[in-house]
């Protein structure tokens, strides 16, 4: 049973657009949700996070949001570089006391200059 | 600081031999994650270390899976009789002492395939 969805497998983007990444989840426990950065042959690299007492977080170009009632979350980029080309991870743990991950099946994000 | 460091990187192993994969955590952490990802899949927590202790074994298989983090030296996820299924991406990942989940620091990952 996965607790945490990515339905789509891979999105391609030009450069300079928005990418959209979304991420599903069914485990009503998770209140903590993070995205995480996967270049080939590297571990995953954490990029944004956002509690569940919050909908909105931001960081430079990247932007997450939660939608607690749809059990969904996204991250958006904006604008899009060659360099974002990566697999995206969502991930959500029960708390944020350093507990377990549970990671979605991942994005596959090309940026196409 | 160094990151996290795994090794071997690269560990090929036949059907029914013994894999032992070793995970650094940096400097100051001491708590241990291990996550494996299977081919086309996300990663999957196995088991949550700290120093001599482990915390969450939830994700770990019932046999053949035993992890361990002495009080000296690395952390070591040992696979007993390997099987081809065993075949994933094992990924260490650290955090410091009550670090929140986006602490959590991973290594490179060690690739095991079973011949």
């Amino acid at each position: 049973d996965q607790q945490v969805k990515q339905n789509s497998p891979s999105l391609s983007v030009q450069e300079g657009r928005i990418s959209i990444l979304n991420c599903d989840y069914t485990n009503s426990m998770f209140d903590y949700f993070l995205w995480y950065k996967k270049y080939p042959a590297e571990g995953p690299t954490f990029l944004i996070s956002i509690s569940s007492i919050k909908d909105k977080n931001e960081d430079g170009r990247f932007t997450v949001f939660l939608n607690k009632s749809a059990k969904h979350l996204s991250l958006h980029i904006v604008p899009s570089q060659p360099g974002d080309s990566a697999v995206y991870f969502c991930a959500a743990s029960e708390d944020n006391a350093g507990n377990m991950l549970t990671f979605g099946g991942g994005t596959r994000l090309m940026v196409k200059p | 600081n160094a990151g996290v460091m795994q090794n071997p990187r690269h560990l090929v192993r036949r059907r029914g031999q013994e894999a032992r994969l070793r995970c650094s955590p940096m400097k100051g952490h001491s708590h241990v994650y291990w996550y494996r990802q299977l081919p086309e899949e996300g990663l999957k927590f196995m088991v949550y270390l700290q120093k001599e202790n482990i915390i969450d074994e939830s994700g770990m298989p019932k046999e053949r899976f035993s992890a361990e983090f002495p009080k000296e030296g690395p952390s070591i996820l040992r696979i007993q009789q390997v099987v081809r299924g065993d075949s994933a991406a094992y990924f260490c990942a650290s955090s410091p002492t009550s670090g929140g989940a986006d602490e959590q620091f991973f290594g490179p990952g060690t690739r095991l395939t079973v011949l």
